[in-house]
């Protein structure tokens, strides 16, 4: 069971915004644990989106941004495109002890 | 660039010892970072299981510990994830990653095994 919540499914149109919802606690995103975000295309593996709560890797566009505020994070994609079309994760640091390295429960982005 | 590959059985039977190996090339292992396992059951999410230094040093997920060892075989480039008395919950997509020391994120990711355990 994780301890990072996220809301099953969001969806939009090309060219619109979306934000992914990541929330958490005080043993985690609240304790300013990084937050990451992983992109995972049908059928692939998962692939590193934002690191650090807010820093994207090199080749990764600018359409993807990450924030943290308190207990939660959120993912935004603005500009939305077909491609984007995939199941996305964040993932933080547990001090509880129970699982340690933890995971979102996932969100799958649908484009319309 | 830094690529991974895991290898494994495929399909096993319950209470088996299920064991995978990831090769990593493009980058020597004994260069630094954590290297790390992670699972995905069919249609659900991630979970991570465990991760381990070039040294030998580990830390596994507390929900798995009493049954993962990991290893890392520095002459081969490659590092090894045994999980004993599999399930039918043991069934996943099994992917090894390098984990970055740090910010702690898995980056990159290989393309991952599946393992099925079935009698």
């Amino acid at each position: 069971q994780s301890v990072l919540t996220q809301p099953p499914s969001v969806s939009g149109a090309p060219g619109q915004r979306v934000t992914i919802s990541c929330t958490g606690s005080n043993s985690n995103i609240g304790a300013g644990y990084d937050v990451h975000w992983y992109q995972q295309l049908p059928g692939t593996a998962p692939k590193l989106l934002i690191y650090g709560d807010t820093n994207r890797p090199s080749g990764v566009p600018d359409r993807f941004s990450g924030s943290k505020s308190g207990t939660s994070a959120s993912l935004a994609i603005t500009g939305l495109q077909a491609e984007d079309e995939a199941d996305y994760y964040c993932q933080s640091y547990d001090s509880s002890l129970t699982t340690l390295y933890v995971f979102g429960t996932g969100t799958k982005v649908t484009v319309l | 660039q830094v690529q991974l590959q895991e290898s494994g059985p495929g399909l096993m039977k319950p209470s088996e010892t299920l064991s995978l190996t990831c090769a990593v090339s493009g980058y020597s292992i004994t260069s630094g970072y954590y290297w790390g396992w992670i699972r995905q059951p069919p249609g659900k999410g991630l979970e991570w299981i465990g991760s381990i230094f070039h040294t030998g040093s580990t830390y596994y997920n507390p929900s798995l510990k009493s049954r993962v060892t990991m290893s890392v075989d520095t002459s081969k480039n490659q590092f090894s994830l045994m999980l004993n008395s599999v399930t039918a919950a043991d069934t996943a997509v099994y992917y090894c990653a390098r984990h970055m020391g740090g910010t702690h994120c898995f980056d990159p990711w290989g393309q991952g095994t599946l393992v099925t355990v079935s009698s």
